[in-house]
């Protein structure tokens, strides 16, 4: 199984702060690499396919980047419905996994 | 604008079958796979299997002997089976647009707890 590592685990930010997360995958994909936003009660949002595309109607505050092993995913200036679990998910083969998440919380 | 929607039990007893459905409104389910993917509570996302509308399936291995899901596409619904279910089956159940692809479309979510 691939093995998505994120960091960090949670990080604490304010608004308008660029913010940066990392996935790692313990062997390379290519770019099947997926974001999704998660809030608390809520299924996850697709952000990112493909590593790189933005999801219809997601903000271009948002974007992602790698291919291989190493990804990220940058919001460039934080805002407060941003505040959120991210999580990196790798479609490349089965089974498909997903990294543990990345929490933002507000400094 | 596509929307889906999980139901079934919300209690299941340990060694009990999990049954739940997922229903498709605002497009079909003809021409798309389409995933269960759980959550347990505070915990990350995994991925149960997904299934193309012509039936054809791809299963966790890890869950893949108790696992089937299966596709109705007069009802535009899929469903998901899961056999002998313990306390560690107990999560969020969630079905989605997509399969080896990204996951575009996410039912709600239905939380399933295994107790007696």
């Amino acid at each position: 199984d691939i093995q998505m590592t994120q960091s960090p685990s949670s990080l604490s930010a304010s608004v308008g702060d660029r913010v940066t997360i990392i996935c790692r995958a313990s062997q390379s994909i290519g770019d099947y690499l997926n974001w999704y936003q998660q809030k608390p009660g809520e299924a996850p949002k697709l952000l990112i396919f493909g590593a790189s595309n933005l999801q219809s109607g997601v903000p271009p505050r948002f974007s992602g980047s790698g291919s291989g092993t190493d990804f990220t995913l940058t919001i460039s200036s934080l805002q407060p419905e941003d505040f959120a679990t991210y999580c990196c998910q790798q479609t490349y083969s089965t089974p498909l996994t997903f990294g543990g998440g990345t929490k933002v919380e507000m400094k | 604008q596509v929307q889906l929607q999980e139901s079934g039990p919300g209690l299941v007893k340990p060694s009990e079958t999990l049954s739940l459905t997922c229903s498709v409104s605002g497009g079909s389910i003809s021409g798309h796979y389409w995933s269960w993917i759980r959550q347990p509570p505070g915990k990350g996302l995994d991925w149960i299997g997904y299934i193309f509308h012509s039936g054809s399936t791809n299963y966790n291995p890890s869950l893949k002997s108790r696992v089937t899901i299966s596709v109705d596409t007069s009802k535009n619904q899929l469903s998901l089976k899961l056999s002998s279910v313990t306390a560690a089956d107990s999560a969020v159940y969630f079905c989605a647009r997509g399969g080896f692809s990204a996951l575009d479309y996410w039912g709600q979510g239905t939380l399933v707890t295994v107790s007696s």
